[in-house]
């Protein structure tokens, strides 16, 4: 089944403990992102990934890093949380870096980060 | 800058039809996008237009106008399963997609 999974599903942490949210698809889509979400915002992008080895920075990447070795993997790394990262983040992928193609999401990753 | 608009929140009966609007400001336009996201769970494609004009998909139609940067989701028939937010996107010049907030559509019996 043609899918975007991301680990952990929830997750509770404290203020600093460094962690990695994964994210894995298996489309052999080219492009990867990270959004994260939040009441009366709507999605805004953190980081994204036209290929293997490309990253860029989307509207929010303050305290955020990401990483993409290998075509179907894409995580979000938090080296240093803070409360303000408090939110439901989703990864999504999509054939191409194209705007024009649809895009397909994870399930999502409720953080509280205390 | 860059903008969309929807609504916030709509409310409607089931059975019913419902039109959710979308307006953008955006640099270059390259086609415009409605996803639906139930609460809490991902958000899901529902169509794709690029060119002016009503597209049909079941109970789902959407329509486009460039020039006057407006889009709308028309949903007939209403269903309680229909309760979710429906989020507009716009593709712009650079290829970039521009996310609305989202609408949270609230189906009455």
């Amino acid at each position: 089944e043609a899918q975007v999974t991301q680990n952990p599903r929830y997750l509770i942490t404290v203020t600093g403990k460094k962690l990695t949210v994964t994210c894995s698809q298996n489309m052999n889509h080219e492009y990867m992102s990270w959004y994260r979400q939040d009441p009366g915002l709507g999605l805004r992008q953190i980081y994204y990934s036209m290929n293997v080895e490309v990253t860029d920075k989307g509207d929010v990447p303050e305290g955020y890093k990401v990483s993409r070795k290998e075509k179907r993997n894409f995580p979000l790394i938090l080296e240093s949380p803070s409360p303000n990262q408090t939110s439901l983040y989703f990864c999504a992928s999509s054939r191409t870096g194209e705007g024009f193609n649809e895009q397909f999401f994870g399930p999502g990753t409720r953080l509280t980060v205390l | 800058g860059q903008n969309i608009d929807q609504p916030t929140e709509m409310t409607a009966t089931e059975g019913a039809i419902v039109q959710i609007n979308c307006t953008y400001q955006t640099s270059g336009f390259n086609g415009l996008f409605w996803y639906q996201q139930h609460a809490g769970e991902a958000p899901t494609f529902l169509s794709y237009n690029v060119l002016d004009g009503l597209e049909e998909k079941g109970r789902f139609s959407s329509f486009l106008s460039r020039s006057k940067g407006y889009s709308y989701l028309l949903l007939k028939e209403l269903q309680m399963k229909d309760s979710a937010s429906y989020l507009c996107a716009v593709v712009d010049s650079n290829y970039q997609l521009i996310w609305g907030a989202g609408t949270k559509l609230i189906i009455k019996p």
